[in-house]
């Protein structure tokens, strides 16, 4: 089946550490969007990119990091520059517009 | 996003139709309305879209006014499985504006 795969499901990090979130899609998608989800609140958009080695900014860049080398996948970095990182991290993808999005099931981050 | 505004909350009871309002006033002509669902520790959903015309599909019906200021979204048989975060999204085809989701209406479907 195609779809989206996130893993971990869930995430500890220490104080001062980067963890990488991983998402890999078999959707043969070109658009793949990273997004935060604090509790009780909406999804804001944190980086995306429309082609592979291409990839902006979105509104709460700071403290992440991607990277785009293959269509298929799309890992972010929690750096230790973001001071809050707890929060619920959704991957999604399009075929090229980014109206009909597709998620992944999610990756919880703790700190610990 | 500040273009739509939903309520936050919504019950309804098993077996009855859920009728999730959204307006949209400052909504552009070529912007279409895009419902999707979040279930609890799950990512969001796609349920459907329309620009002007009502529209229906094995999920959900998709009512537009005659202005496009507002929309409803209806369920018409809500079962246990419709609990989730209903998010409503007007965004332009073939733009490059990225949906955000702002906290959208939370249905609860009661026995």
């Amino acid at each position: 089946d195609g779809g989206i795969t996130q893993s971990p499901k869930y995430l500890f990090r220490k104080e001062g550490q980067n963890v990488t979130l991983s998402c890999e899609q078999n959707l043969n998608h070109d658009a793949m969007y990273w997004y935060r989800q604090d509790p009780g609140q909406g999804l804001r958009l944190i980086y995306y990119s429309q082609i592979v080695n291409d990839f902006q900014k979105g509104d709460i860049a700071e403290g992440y990091s991607v990277s785009r080398e293959k269509k298929e996948s799309f890992p972010l970095t929690v750096t230790s520059a973001q001071k809050n990182p707890t929060a619920f991290y959704l991957c999604a993808s399009s075929i090229d517009r980014p109206e009909k999005l597709f998620f992944g099931s999610g990756t919880q981050l703790s700190v610990l | 996003d500040a273009k739509t505004t939903q309520p936050t909350s919504m019950d309804c009871a098993e077996g009855r139709a859920a009728n999730l309002p959204c307006n949209h006033s400052t909504i552009s002509g070529n912007e279409y309305v895009y419902w999707y669902r979040q279930i609890h520790s799950q990512g969001p959903q796609y349920i459907i879209h329309g620009l002007k015309n009502n529209e229906t599909n094995e999920m959900a019906s998709l009512i537009i006014t005659e202005d496009r200021k507002s929309s409803t979204l209806i369920l018409p048989h809500a079962t246990l499985r419709d609990t989730a975060v209903y998010y409503c999204i007007v965004l332009a085809s073939g733009g490059s504006y990225i949906p955000t989701f702002g906290r959208g209406t939370s249905l609860i479907v009661h026995p």
